[in-house]
């Protein structure tokens, strides 16, 4: 497609749910990133995927949360048990360049919301 | 690591007055530095880039941001805003190897 997709655009799940957010990055983008943006604050990077290189997860936030991505397509991030302070808006980027060497281009996020 | 920090939270100008919002990092090596901006109910985007030559760079919408290695900062400038202006701007630095790092943020509002 011509951007970044991300679904659902909306989620609302109670306590103790597990939720799937999907990511579809611009066709050719070897570079994918999650971050995530808690309310009035900046935003924290998640997890980090470059072609076939091991991901970089060093930002995931614990280990209920995880994210694959297959090949240099879709990605999903998956976060278990899901707790309030997981709410948030969830962004998705891709770039044709290797980590912090090029422009991001992000999707419209995943506004996730637990009850 | 790196670390990005943006001085003002909130920012409320009139039309036609001049913008400055602050970015400083901090990373000791060669850095790559971005200005994204989200206008309201739009995904993030980008707005300037430095990579290397000159440190005045020029973006879209009349925007500019200097690069002062000695001061490890970033500003962003406009010299007269526009409401369409009212945003929120994110500052972002990435180095080879390393994933971007954003600031906090600075929402801009511009009154008519």
């Amino acid at each position: 497609g011509a951007g970044v997709s991300q679904s659902p655009s909306n989620k609302v799940t109670e306590k103790g749910k597990d939720v799937e957010l999907r990511c579809d990055p611009i066709s050719g983008h070897t570079a994918l990133y999650w971050y995530r943006q808690r309310l009035g604050q900046g935003l924290e990077f998640l997890i980090y995927f470059q072609g076939n290189s091991a991901p970089d997860k060093s930002g995931l936030p614990s280990d209920r949360f995880s994210a694959e991505r297959t090949g240099e397509s879709v990605s999903t991030l998956t976060i278990q048990r899901t707790q309030q302070e997981d709410s948030a808006v969830y962004l998705c980027a891709s770039s044709l360049n290797p980590a912090g060497t090029g422009e991001l281009f992000f999707g419209e996020g995943s506004r996730l919301t637990v009850l | 690591a790196q670390s990005v920090s943006q001085h003002n939270h909130h920012v409320i100008l009139s039309e036609a007055a001049s913008l400055e919002l602050g970015c400083n990092y901090s990373y000791g090596g060669t850095v790559n530095l971005f200005w994204y901006v989200q206008y309201p109910g739009q995904h993030l985007q980008l707005l300037l880039k430095y990579f290397s030559g000159d440190p005045l760079v020029k973006g879209i919408k009349g925007f500019e941001a200097e690069f002062i290695k000695s001061k490890f900062s970033f500003n962003l400038r406009k010299p007269s805003v526009q409401w369409s202006d009212t945003a929120e701007y994110f500052c972002a630095v990435g180095s080879a190897g390393n994933m971007l790092t954003f600031g906090g943020g600075t929402r801009l509002m511009v009154k008519p």
